[in-house]
Formats: C-alpha cells, structure tokens, sequence
C-alpha cells in the first residue's frame, strides 16, 4: 500500500532553512494533493501548504512568505523548504496526502525538527 | 480567519458514548473531517465529509455536520479510544484545524 516517510535534518539553526523531502512508496506522486503539516511539541495540527504534482501550489497565509514546495516526480517525492526559521517553527513536521479540498487520508510517520544554535 | 473550536477535553466511561463537538460558523455548509490521535504516533483519519468512514474505522465511530457544528460521536468507547481528536475543514483554499479535544476513559 501507498506509504509516505519523511526525510531532513533533526536540528536547525535559528535564521537558516528548514529542508525536509517526503518520499511516496507504493503508489504515483501523480494523483492526489500533496501536503505538509506540523506540530510542535504538545500542541495541535497546522497544515503548512500542499503540491500538486503539476507544481501548483497552495499555502498557508501566515506561512506564505518564507513556504516553498517542489516537486520531483521521477523520484516519486516532493519537498518543503522553510525559511528563516526560529524556536517557534521547531515541531513535528509531517506529510500527508489529501483529495481537493477534502480530507488527509494518509499521513506520514512525522519527523522531529528542532530550532536551535 | 475561520477558526473552529473544540473543548479541550471530554471524559467518557467505559461502554458510554462520547460526543466531541467542533464549531465554526457555518460549518455545516462545509465538509468536516475528523482525526484520532494518540500518544506519539500520526493522526488518523476517522470521519470524512462529516459521516463517512474509511475502511478499517469502527463502527463506533460516528459523525454529523449541521448548522455551526460538527460532532464526533463514538459509542461504546473503550480504553483504546484515548486520545487526542482533531476536527478538520477548508475554508477559503485553506485548512483550518480544531485545536484539538482529549477524550479521557475513566
């Protein structure tokens, strides 16, 4: 079955770029919405941005200025880029997969990010 | 911005059912989704476009949308339905989360 594992590093300088690539087995990028979220530590759900695997893009408000998703279909993945980052944007990052504006049927297993020197 | 809001925590008994309430205006003029989370793993999806389950969700696990709130109902609840539950909609392109509610089983 379609499985999704995120990838990145666990530690980020505060100012630098959070990186983080999602890998989709078991299944084409091509269909579906493509999508990141992130939590922190104890906290609730907020849904970061997704891909289309046509490059189109859709973010959050309040994330858009520092969002960035690509796409690469040849190896099945796609990918979040964050930018000027600080302590309140260290959380759990996880991918998921959405129907246009519908549901996240399937999530990925999250991947911790932490923001610190 | 659209915001929905759930309580923060309900305590159910063992074999009652529980009701999770999600608010946002209009809500039932729009699709919610329901999520069950527990300690440390992923959110799982429990209820979409209000009522519908996905394949492998009990059928304990019920939900309804109308007027400004959605509920998730779970009957029967047992010690395994502990955790965390995140009501879900889109507004304007753009997801909005409930903050989340804690069903306790006591």
């Amino acid at each position: 079955q379609v499985q999704l594992q995120e990838s990145g590093p666990g530690l980020v300088k505060p100012s630098e770029t959070l990186s983080l690539t999602c890998t989709v087995s078991g299944g084409s990028i091509s269909t579906y919405y493509w999508n990141w979220l992130r939590q922190p530590p104890g906290k609730g759900l907020e849904w970061i941005g997704y891909i289309y695997y046509t490059g189109t893009t859709n973010y959050s408000p309040s994330l858009k200025s520092r969002v960035t998703m690509s796409v690469d279909t040849s190896k099945n993945q796609f990918s979040l880029k964050l930018s000027s980052v600080a302590a309140a944007d260290g959380a759990i990052y996880y991918c998921a997969r959405s129907r246009p504006q519908l549901d996240f049927d399937l999530w990925g297993r999250g991947t911790l990010v932490t923001v610190s020197s | 911005s659209y915001e929905l809001t759930q309580p923060p925590s309900v305590t159910v008994s063992p074999g009652q059912t529980a009701s999770i309430t999600c608010s946002g205006d209009q809500l039932g003029h729009k699709y919610a989704s329901w999520y069950q989370q527990k300690s440390g793993q992923s959110p799982v999806l429990l209820i979409y476009q209000d009522s519908q389950r996905p394949s492998g969700i009990p059928e304990r696990f019920s939900g309804s949308n109308s007027g400004n709130t959605a509920t998730l109902t779970v009957s029967g609840t047992q010690a395994m339905d502990e955790a965390d539950y995140y009501c879900q909609a889109w507004d304007s392109s753009t997801v909005v989360f409930g903050g989340g509610t804690k069903l306790t089983v006591l």
